[in-house]
């Protein structure tokens, strides 16, 4: 079954730190990853897009890896601010039908505090 | 700056009332989704759209239907609301297919709540 699991759940840090959210999928055959924000309430924001020939992408102060071999990736954010708090969703697309599908992580709720 | 506006924001209504949600895009992208998400869980897709006089289900049972006689609008309706549908509805367009890599837009969202 494709899945996409996103850790931690939950994460709180200060406002200056950095951080980094892991996802990890099981979606075959792949053909990107996304990683979105989304704050309360409002619908998600595209951060970045990778494919299976890219490791890294950056978008500011974002940064996502992909290792498709171990199916991983992480969005590291450098040095945070307050409107960093949100919901960060990894979405990962396949290859496997005319359509292709999305498959959506539960998200890693972040909150910065000052 | 949003392409897809969707309307309303919050909709509060009383159980057996029929409710249409309204999404509209200015992209001219073909595609066209609705997606389900309760509070802290993965966005569900319930409806999509190749285009023009095209619907399909989505991977969640919906009651609800849509229609696609504009390719900028892609309306959602509930014929009798129910508490179960109480729920955030996302509307998204693409220019391709959701496994290409192409641009994914997502409108802001209405909060359904049925009382």
């Amino acid at each position: 079954k494709n899945q996409v699991e996103q850790s931690p759940q939950s994460l709180i840090i200060l406002e200056g730190k950095n951080c980094t959210l892991q996802c990890n999928y099981t979606v075959s055959p792949f053909s990107n990853l996304r990683w979105y924000k989304q704050d309360t309430g409002r619908g998600p924001v595209s951060l970045t897009i990778m494919t299976f020939s890219e490791n890294t992408k950056s978008n500011g102060r974002y940064t996502a890896t992909l290792d498709a071999d171990t199916k991983q990736s992480s969005l590291h954010i450098t040095a945070s601010q307050l409107s960093d708090s949100a919901s960060y969703i990894c979405v990962v697309s396949d290859r496997g039908s005319t359509l292709g599908r999305l498959y959506f992580g539960r998200g890693t709720q972040l909150t910065v505090w000052p | 700056e949003a392409d897809i506006y969707q309307t309303p924001r919050y909709l509060v209504i009383g159980t057996g009332k029929k409710i249409t949600l309204e999404c509209s895009q200015t992209m001219g992208h073909d595609k066209m989704y609705w997606y389900q998400q309760d509070p802290g869980m993965e966005l569900h897709l319930i409806h999509y759209s190749y285009g023009v006089n095209s619907t399909e289900k989505g991977d969640l049972s919906s009651e609800s239907t849509v229609s696609r006689i504009r390719t900028e609008h892609f309306p959602l309706t509930l014929e009798s609301a129910r508490p179960s549908h109480t729920s955030q509805y996302l509307c998204a367009s693409s220019d391709g297919w959701q496994g290409g890599d192409y641009g994914y837009t997502f409108g802001s969202g209405t909060r359904l709540t049925v009382v």
